[in-house]
Formats: structure tokens, sequence, C-alpha cells
């Protein structure tokens, strides 16, 4: 069964600093991974996907990667801002299983303090 | 937002009594899924379908039914509503493309069992 997991559950870090979000799958069958962010009280907005035979994907300031292989992926946020704060999650599309399901991580909670 | 609708936003009940929530889009995509989100368990899958008629059921399913009579309505009912579905619900879409297919999410839906 795929399991996704994203650690830290919370970051809290200080305006204009660089930081990196981690992810990890247990199995590398996948079709791609998006990553969403949450915003509180609110749903899920897509930020990126990255194909399975992609390395990464840039969107502005953000910049996902995916290793396969290992079974992680990072979302690189250059010079954050307090209107980054919010939940990022990701989540992956399993090859095996049909019905273009995903399984999501939990999560990261992201606070940008001035 | 791809069109997607949910409704109610918000919901009190009392145990027992039956709830109906709706997931409304406008872009006649295949797929749609419902979730729930839950502190410490991210977003889980409850059923998708993936055409008019065409259901099926995710990974915490039990106490919940689907129906699709229309490409553009996806509902999902609580029979007799426990405190244990007291959580959001998400309804989603699959937007399937050349290359490849992605996710899209609605506002969600807050529902309370009292």
């Amino acid at each position: 069964k795929q399991e996704v997991t994203q650690i830290p559950a919370a970051l809290s870090v200080p305006e204009g600093e660089n930081l990196v979000l981690n992810c990890s799958f247990t199995d590398s069958a996948i079709y791609n991974l998006q990553w969403f962010r949450q915003d509180p009280g609110k749903g899920l907005t897509s930020l990126l996907l990255i194909q399975s035979s992609q390395r990464e994907q840039t969107s502005g300031r953000l910049n996902a990667s995916l290793d396969k292989s290992s079974g992680r992926s990072t979302l690189y946020i250059a010079a954050s801002q307090p209107g980054d704060s919010a939940t990022y999650l990701c989540a992956v599309r399993p090859i095996t299983g049909g019905g273009n399901k995903l399984t999501f991580g939990t999560g990261t909670q992201l606070k940008v303090e001035l | 937002d791809a069109g997607i609708t949910q409704s109610p936003r918000h919901k009190v009940t009392e145990t027992g009594t039956p709830v109906t929530l709706r997931c409304h889009q406008t872009e006649n995509h295949r797929y749609m899924y419902w979730y729930r989100q839950d502190p410490g368990h991210g977003l889980r899958l409850i059923h998708y379908s993936y055409g008019v008629k065409d259901t099926d059921k995710g990974e915490v399913s039990d106490g919940y039914s689907v129906s699709r009579s229309k490409t553009e309505d996806f509902l999902l009912t609580l029979e007799s509503a426990t405190s244990s579905q007291t959580s959001v619900y998400f309804c989603a879409i699959m937007q399937e493309g050349e290359i490849y297919n992605e996710q899209f999410f609605g506002p969600g839906t807050r529902l309370t069992v009292l």
C-alpha cells in the first residue's frame, strides 16, 4: 500500500528565507506527483505537477523536484513571504489501483513571519 | 477553481439523520471524487466516479453512499450520520489531458454531527 509522508509537520521561518518542504513515498510506481497549497478553511490549490519521467517543475518562486527511484520529492520556495503561509500537501498518483486516484501526505504547515 | 461548487458549505446535523452533500462541476469531467479531511489523517478518499452511474469505493467508504445520475453532479449521502463523520468534505475532479491528468478541488463542506 502506497504511503506518503511529509516531514516536518510544521515549519516557521523568517520572511525572505529560502526553504525546502519534503515529501516521501513508499512505492516508486507512480504516474506523477502533485503539490498543493491549502489556506485555512479553504480547498486545495494545485501548485505543481511532476510527471514520473520528469526531474523538476518550476512556477515562479516555486520549484518542485522528483527522485522517483528514492521515493522523494521536494518543494523549494525562494524568498519566502508572509503570503506563503499555508499548509502544503503532496500527493502521488500510483500506477496500480486504477481510478486516477491520489494518495496524500498529511501536509506541512508553513508559517512565514515578518 | 475548475468550475467546482459544493453545497451546502456548512451543515450542522444530529446523529441518526440522513445528510446529502452535492458536488457540481461545469466542465464535463469524467472523474469525480469525494474526500474527507481530518486532523492527523490528511485527505482520505471516500468514493469516486468515472462516469454517469459508474462509481467505486475508496479507502473510507463505510457509512457513505454516492450517486451520479448526471455528468455534472456527484452526490455523497450519509444514510444515518454519526459523530465520527464530523469532518470537512472535499469534492475533486480529474482534468484529463493529452500528457497528464491533474486533480482540482472544490471549496469544501464543513459537516458537524452532534
